[in-house]
C-alpha cells in the first residue's frame, strides 16, 4: 500500500461548491503539506502543518483552508471554489529528514 | 525569500545520449538542501537525487549525477545513458536549513525532458 494516499484522484467541480481534498500517509511523519501545481508554475506551498494542533499557511492559501484530523490525516478545503483553482494539488509528508514523500496528486476541474 | 530558477522549459535526447538540465538559486544562506525531483506522466513526484549545501562532493545516483556549484548558486543535473522511462517533468527544489524555517520546498517551474528512441 502507498506511504501516502490522497482521495478523490481526480474531481470536476462547480463554480461555487465546496469540496475537501483528503490526505492519508502511513509513514508516522509529523510534517505534512499541501501544494498546488500549476503548467508552467512549479509547485506552490498552500498551508503547512507540523503537528495536529499546528496549522500554517504557505505562499497561495488564499481560498483554501485545512483541518489536521489526527497526525496520519491532513485534509485540504476550498470553501467556494471558483476556476482558478483548478489545478494539480498534492500532499506532502516528513520528518526531520531530507525528503519530503508526496502523495498521487488530486486532479481538480472547477468549471 | 529565496528563489528557483530553471532556464529550460523543454529539452529533448536521443537514447543513450548525456542531457544536462540547468537551475539555478538564489539564496543568502549558507546551509541548505537541493533537490531534483521527477514528475512523469503517472504525475507522481518522485525523489532523484539530493545535495547536502555542505558537501563540497557533487551527489551522484547510478545514471544521475549533479555539478553543485554554491558560489555560483547553481545546481545542474546530468542524466547519463539516457532511457525512454527519463522522459518527464523534472523539478528543481530547494529547503532552507534554516532554524524556524517551515521546512517547505521552493520549486523551480520545471524542465520537461523528452527522449526519443
Amino acid at each position: 500500500d502507498a506511504d501516502v494516499t490522497q482521495t478523490p484522484r481526480n474531481r470536476i467541480t462547480k463554480t461555487g461548491k465546496r469540496i475537501m481534498l483528503e490526505c492519508s500517509q502511513t509513514k508516522g511523519h509529523d510534517r505534512m503539506y499541501w501544494y498546488r501545481q500549476d503548467p508552467g508554475l512549479g509547485l506552490r506551498l498552500i498551508y503547512y502543518s507540523f503537528d495536529v494542533k499546528d496549522i500554517n499557511k504557505g505562499e497561495i492559501s488564499d481560498g483554501y483552508s485545512v483541518s489536521r484530523q489526527a497526525q496520519a490525516k491532513f485534509s485540504l478545503s476550498l470553501e467556494s471554489a471558483i476556476p482558478n483553482q483548478t489545478a494539480l494539488y498534492f500532499c506532502a509528508t516528513s520528518d526531520f529528514g531530507y525528503e519530503q514523500y508526496f502523495g498521487p496528486g488530486t486532479r481538480l476541474t472547477v468549471t | 525569500a529565496q528563489t528557483v530558477t530553471q532556464s529550460q522549459p523543454e529539452m529533448s535526447v536521443q537514447e543513450a545520449e548525456t542531457v544536462t538540465l540547468s537551475c539555478t538559486y538564489d539564496t543568502s544562506e549558507s546551509d541548505y538542501y537541493l533537490f531534483w525531483y521527477k514528475q512523469p506522466p503517472s504525475r507522481q513526484m518522485i525523489l532523484v537525487i539530493r545535495q547536502e549545501a555542505y558537501k563540497q562532493q557533487n551527489a551522484t545516483e547510478n545514471r544521475f549525477s549533479v555539478n553543485f556549484q554554491k558560489a555560483a548558486k547553481s545546481f545542474s543535473l546530468k542524466i547519463s545513458d539516457s532511457q525512454l522511462g527519463d522522459a518527464a517533468m523534472y523539478f528543481c527544489a530547494y529547503r532552507s536549513l534554516r532554524e524556524g524555517s517551515n521546512y517547505k520546498l521552493t520549486f523551480g517551474k520545471g524542465t520537461l525532458l523528452t527522449v526519443n528512441p
